[in-house]
């Protein structure tokens, strides 16, 4: 139980595209979703808070036009990277918490999301 | 300034031995304290977490320790095996509702035959 599941796995795109993350909860409903990008031999760093139904809230300095998120259901939330350049190439992962778990804060991540831009 | 630190060298152990890994902050004061797997190329995977108001907790092999005067947290694989092998991170768990997780860099665990 409890998998996140993310697509595509990998994705390569030109620059000034943009380039479209789905993250989806399969066995599980989430109110709140996360996104972090992570780069080589780093730490995660989160992104934003997604909350079903709502704006997502972004971390100080990361741009929100840029970085769009939509949370439009309890087990989908994507984040779409707008006009991508190469300085946005790294690993996206998302993870979620059941709206069931109450007490329990645990998040269950996605298998990430390689973007290379070019 | 608010900071998470673990070991950014790799540790080394032999197969069969206890692993220890190390995890402090500072100008922190989470509510909780989760320890994660990751694999190279894939996302992390929950292994354990811990409250504030305890001291220690256990899963199978692993073992941790939360210790909120030290600012510390240790993170134990007992009987090490080679498929331990991974980078470990610890995250802790803060904001409004306790949702918010800030990871550390992670330590790679090797553990040879």
């Amino acid at each position: 139980g409890a998998v996140v599941s993310q697509h595509p796995s990998r994705v390569i795109c030109k620059s000034g595209t943009s380039v479209k993350i789905e993250c989806r909860s399969l066995d599980f409903q989430a109110t709140t979703m996360f996104w972090y990008r992570q780069f080589p031999k780093k730490s995660l760093m989160l992104m934003a808070t997604s909350n079903e139904g709502s704006k997502a809230t972004y971390e100080q300095g990361v741009e929100k036009d840029k970085f769009l998120i939509n949370h439009a259901s309890l087990t989908l939330s994507t984040l779409t990277v707008t006009s991508a350049h190469p300085e946005d190439s790294s690993f996206y992962i998302c993870s979620a918490r059941d709206l069931y778990g109450g007490l329990s804060y645990e998040q269950y991540f996605g298998p990430g999301t390689r973007l290379t831009v070019t | 300034s608010q900071k998470i630190e673990q070991n950014s060298e790799a540790l080394n152990i032999q197969e069969g031995k206890t692993a220890t890994l190390t995890c402090n902050y500072t100008n922190y004061s989470p509510a909780y304290l989760q320890w994660y797997r990751q694999d190279p190329g894939r996302g992390p995977v929950f292994l354990l977490l811990i409250r504030e108001n305890e001291k220690e907790k256990r899963k199978e092999r692993l073992k941790v320790t939360f210790d909120t005067t030290l600012k510390q947290s240790l993170f134990h694989i007992t009987a090490s095996q080679p498929a331990d092998s991974a980078t470990y991170l610890c995250a802790l768990g803060l904001g409004s509702g306790y949702n918010k997780l800030i990871f550390g860099a992670g330590t790679r665990l090797a553990v040879h035959p």
